[in-house]
């Protein structure tokens, strides 16, 4: 069965300041995709990004970057120049190729402070 | 940009009471699911529907939930006989492709908030 674990419940850093946040999964099948998406306090899903397992390098998204660590079953996820309105809940997601849904880790809400 | 739909933004219903969450997919794509999130927690898959039926279930998607696609447009979830513990943020999302395609990514609607009393 796959799971998504993220360790950090809150994270706060300063605006215009690098973030890391982590996610680490555990799956035994060998393909398989990772995505992080964004919730503000509005409450909907924001896609940020995407890794496929097979990918050789990070993925990038303007500010965000994924970086990648397959043998350590890591998918961090790094804001650069955090701006304020960064500030909400980010949660770390897999898709199987033997499935179609997303599961989902606990999420970080991070704070970004002027 | 298309986006996903969904109806209403708040649900206030009795308990024992069904209700209809209604979404409007976006046009062109083929997949459709429903997650919730209760609040404080994570975002729990429930179902995901293709091709005018399930294609994947949760265990939390028992015999009070039901998908389904009545037009071309709109995809509803329905919960018979509601409980407290129903209470949650209730998402649509829809994809271009499903299972097999990993980098799809799912385009979510704003949610459905929905209380139970």
């Amino acid at each position: 069965a796959q799971k998504i674990t993220q360790t950090q419940p809150g994270m706060f850093v300063q605006e215009k300041e690098a973030v890391t946040l982590d996610c680490t999964y555990d799956t035994s099948d060998p393909s398989y995709g990772l995505f992080w998406y964004k919730q503000p306090s509005s409450g909907e899903m924001i896609f940020l990004i995407y890794q496929g397992s097979y990918d050789q390098q990070n993925a990038t998204e303007g500010r965000y970057s994924l970086n990648f660590q397959k043998a350590r079953k890591s998918a961090n996820l790094v804001i650069s120049a955090s701006q304020l309105g960064d500030s909400a809940m980010y949660f770390c997601a897999m898709r199987e190729t033997s499935g179609s849904r997303l599961t989902f880790g606990e999420g970080t809400q991070l704070t970004v402070n002027p | 940009e298309p986006e996903v739909t969904q109806t209403p933004s708040h649900q206030v219903t009795q308990m024992g009471q069904e209700v209809i969450l209604r979404c409007v997919p976006i046009s062109n794509h083929l997949y459709f699911y429903w997650y919730r999130q209760i609040l404080g927690q994570k975002v729990e898959f429930l179902v995901s529907f293709y091709n005018n039926e399930i294609s994947e279930k949760s265990e939390i998607f028992d015999d009070q939930f039901s998908v389904e696609r009545p037009d071309g447009s709109n995809f509803t979830l329905k919960i018979r006989s509601t409980k407290l513990e129903d209470s949650a943020m209730y998402f649509c999302a829809s994809t271009k492709r499903g299972q097999g395609k990993m980098n799809t990514e799912a385009f979510f609607g704003q949610g459905t908030r929905l209380t139970v009393v």
